[in-house]
Parts: C-alpha cells; structure tokens; sequence
C-alpha cells in the first residue's frame, strides 16, 4: 500500500478554473503538509495541519485553502488559476514529534494554460 | 530573511570518488536537520537524521555533519556509483513542526 498518495498524478487547466488535488496517508500521522516545486525544484512549504491547527506560510494566496475531512487527507484547492501556479505539488505526512521524517506522495504535476 | 542554501545546483563526480554536499542556513534554530533523496518524477525520500547536540552519522556509505556554530551541515557520499545520481536536499526542522527544504543539489555520478 501506498503510504502517502495524492490525484491526481497530472493535471492541466485552464486559467480562471478552479481544482483540487486529493492527498491521503495510511500512516497514522497527525501532521500534513503542502508543497510547492517550482521548475527550479525549490520545495517551498505551503501549509502545515496538525490536529486541526493550520499553519500557513505568509506568502502563499488566499486562493489555495486545505480541507482537511480527516486526519488522514489533507486535500489543496485552488481558485481561480494563474499561469504561475504550474508546478509540481507534494503532500507529506510526519508523526507530530519533531525527529521524525517527512514522508512524500508522487507529486501532482498542475499545468494551467 | 531566513535562508537556506546548498553548494550549487549540479554537482558531477567520477564514480568511486567521495561526493560532498553542503547545506547553510542563516537565521533559524533547528531542532536538527535531515537529508532527502529525491529521483526525477517522484517525491522526496528521507536518506539520515542528525540532531543539533550530535556532530556526526553515519548509515552505510552516507556520513552527515551539523555544526550549528558554522550553521552548516555536509553531507558524504562514500565511493559513489552512477545509482547516485539524484537531487539531495536538507532540511530543517524547527519548533512548531516547520519543515523548510534548502534549494538542492543535482548530483551526477560519472561512470
């Protein structure tokens, strides 16, 4: 089983729409996160959720929110697409105590046109 | 500004030699920092842990250092091979369980 998945795997938009991409952990883990690859392969941390507390990172804009259903998704929506959201997203998962590691999903690679 | 920055973007090496990466970082205290393995097309993979009060480890043919005076980890590989050849990233963790990543380092083992 997959420990951390995300979908879709690809997805391309136009600009203006608005999408979402699923993320799940089968770990047990009591914190999520959201990140952002850019073409550069910088991965810039988006949010944090741990036991419904959201951390967000000043910099990112109001048009992405987490969802979190549950402890075990933490799901990224996005409005109204820009050009310069393309890239690729990861969602990680980590035991709540701080010597622990991340654990990545696949990646969402999103193409807005 | 917090930063967190690693030697330079590509690194090529000659198979068998000693690959050496660094990690330096300005204006955080981290709890301790980590080493992740990441392949094209797929997520990060975590590779070593190193704790702030500890200067060194070791798992097979990796070795991490952490000198939080210097603010600044290195991270061998030992008689590297072409399977290698990956990105390598650091990463900090600080209080609050925040997870900064440093910019990469595209490694290239030359067989």
């Amino acid at each position: 089983d997959t420990a951390v998945s995300q979908t879709p795997k690809y997805l391309v938009t136009q600009m203006g729409n608005d999408k979402s991409i699923k993320c799940e952990q089968n770990l047990g883990h009591d914190t999520m996160y959201w990140y952002k690859q850019d073409s550069k392969k910088f991965l810039k941390i988006m949010f944090s959720y741990n036991n419904k507390e959201l951390i967000i990172n000043e910099t990112v804009p109001n048009r992405f929110s987490p969802k979190s259903p549950d402890k075990a998704h933490l799901n990224l929506h996005i409005n109204s697409l820009e050009l310069g959201d393309s890239a690729v997203y990861f969602c990680a998962s980590r035991e709540g105590q701080t010597n622990t590691e991340a654990f990545f999903g696949q990646g969402t690679r999103l193409t807005v046109v | 500004s917090q930063k967190i920055e690693q030697n330079s973007e590509a690194l090529n090496i000659q198979e068998g030699k000693t690959a050496t990466l660094t990690c330096n970082y300005t204006n955080y205290s981290p709890a301790y920092l980590q080493w992740y393995r990441q392949d094209p097309g797929r997520g990060p993979v975590f590779l070593l842990l190193i704790r702030e009060n500890e200067k060194e480890k070791r798992k097979e043919r990796l070795k991490v250092t952490f000198d939080t005076t210097l603010k600044q980890s290195l991270f061998h590989i030992t008689a590297s091979q072409p399977a290698d050849s990956a990105t390598y990233l650091c990463a900090l963790v600080v209080t609050g369980n925040q997870f900064y990543f440093g910019t990469g380092t595209s490694l290239t083992v030359i067989p």
